[in-house]
């Protein structure tokens, strides 16, 4: 069965500096994932996706993530953090070849904060 | 070009109640979704539906029911609201299916008492 695990529920950085969270996933076959953010009070919003392209995936806003099937992961990077990156993100996959109702998996989420 | 809308935004039901949200989008997609968001959990899928006309269960199914008369419009129906539907609900829509970037709206805070 397809699963996700985001590895942190909560991050906190420093303005200016890289923001890494990190999302591993399970998945009977080559998926595609995605990472959404939702700033507080609002609905979500893809940053990026993957769909067996280019394994290093830019996204909006400056963020980027790499797909790595042999550690079967896919964590979101920043260079540098801005303020406004405060928001909770979540790693989603979608195996269409999972079986399983709706096919589309959220983690739980990961809370980031940034200091000034 | 409103995206997804979603009512009512805030709402309180007393144990027994039933009430419906409204999911709007205007922007053509066939594929329409009800979530919920509980602390600590992600988003679960109740519904979906891949066309005006259909609809079939997701993750979390029970105790809810869901129409699409209009492609445009996908709402989400509680019959007999029950303390563990306190949730905040979140419409989403995408063109093709689940590989495709879901819209969401901004969501609807239901609290049962």
């Amino acid at each position: 069965a397809q699963s996700v695990t985001q590895l942190d529920s909560h991050v906190s950085v420093s303005e200016g500096t890289p923001v890494l969270l990190r999302c591993n996933y399970s998945s009977s076959y080559s998926p595609s994932l995605f990472w959404y953010v939702q700033h507080p009070n609002k609905g979500l919003q893809l940053l990026l996706k993957y769909t067996s392209a280019a394994t290093l995936v830019k996204g909006i806003n400056g963020f980027e993530a790499e797909f790595k099937k042999s550690e079967t992961s896919f964590h979101l990077t920043k260079p540098s953090a801005h303020m406004s990156d405060a928001a909770e993100y979540f790693c989603v996959v979608s195996d269409p070849y999972g079986g399983s109702q709706g096919n589309l998996i959220f983690g739980k989420g990961t809370k980031l904060s940034v200091k000034p | 070009n409103a995206g997804v809308t979603q009512t009512p935004k805030f709402r309180v039901l007393k144990t027994g109640q039933s009430m419906t949200l409204l999911c709007a989008q205007d922007m053509n997609h066939e594929y329409m979704y009800w979530y919920r968001q509980d602390p600590g959990m992600g988003l679960r899928l109740i519904h979906y539906s891949v066309g005006e006309g259909t609809t079939a269960k997701g993750e979390v199914p029970d105790g809810y029911n869901v129409s699409r008369l209009k492609k445009q419009n996908f709402l989400l129906g509680l019959e007999s609201a029950a303390p563990s539907q306190t949730s905040v609900y979140f419409c989403a829509s995408s063109y093709s299916g689940f590989t495709d970037t879901q819209y969401f709206g901004p969501g609807t805070r239901l609290t049962v008492l």
